[in-house]
């Protein structure tokens, strides 16, 4: 069973800065990135560890493989306050990351 | 653009087996290469990945001994069932649309079951 480790548990910052979320793999994975807001499903970011989904913007990237991946958001603006989470192969998902804009 | 719904009981009671549907709509489920899903989410909670299908069946190791996932072409649908719920089985299940060891193209909108005697 591979267990997803992501870090920070949250994350504080104000608009404008870069965020830099982790998800580490017990295991060489494949990895998507989603972001939840309240009250919706998971809306998918990044899938094979950097390759941005349709309609998402530039300044969100992924890179990382085998078991150590990131997601960087570069100018952070106030819609992007949510729980991103990380997923691997498709099937387990890490225990999010709570990303909260000043 | 694929549709899916989810639908079953809202509420069930403790040691009770939990039936769970997805309709799919908008494609066949049978002529289409995505691997069909249920994922499950606690409210306040992260999503757990329970099973997926597509051919061959594959479990979350920590439920795999209470779930069963099956596919109804005919119907162009496909099944869940838990057995012996407990309230840590409260949460919104959702059925997926997954590409294969990658990533989930499209949810249902998500049913809220409750258990609770």
């Amino acid at each position: 069973e591979v267990v997803l480790t992501q870090s920070p548990g949250t994350l504080s910052l104000s608009p404008g800065e870069r965020a830099t979320l982790s998800c580490r793999a017990s295991q060489n994975v494949n990895l998507a990135w989603y972001q939840q807001k309240p009250g919706q499903t998971p809306r998918l970011l990044i899938y094979g560890a950097s390759t941005r989904a349709t309609g998402i913007p530039a300044r969100f990237s992924g890179s990382g493989s085998g078991t150590d991946f990131t997601l960087t958001i570069s100018r952070l603006e106030p819609e992007d306050s949510a729980v991103y989470y990380c997923q691997e192969n498709g099937s387990m998902f890490g225990q999010g990351t709570r990303l909260e804009i000043k | 653009q694929l549709q899916l719904q989810e639908s079953g009981p809202g509420l069930a009671k403790p040691s009770e087996t939990l039936s769970l549907t997805c309709t799919v709509s908008g494609g066949s489920i049978s002529g289409s290469t995505y691997y069909w899903g249920w994922i499950r989410q606690p409210p306040g909670k992260g999503p757990e990945w329970i099973a997926s299908m597509r051919g061959s069946t594959y479990y979350n190791p920590s439920l795999m001994s209470r779930v069963f996932m099956s596919i109804d072409t005919s119907k162009n649908q496909f099944s869940l069932k838990l057995t012996s719920v407990t309230a840590a089985d409260t949460a919104f299940y959702y059925c997926a649309a997954i590409v294969g060891a990658s990533r989930v193209d499209y949810w249902g909108r998500g049913l809220l079951l409750t258990v609770s005697s």
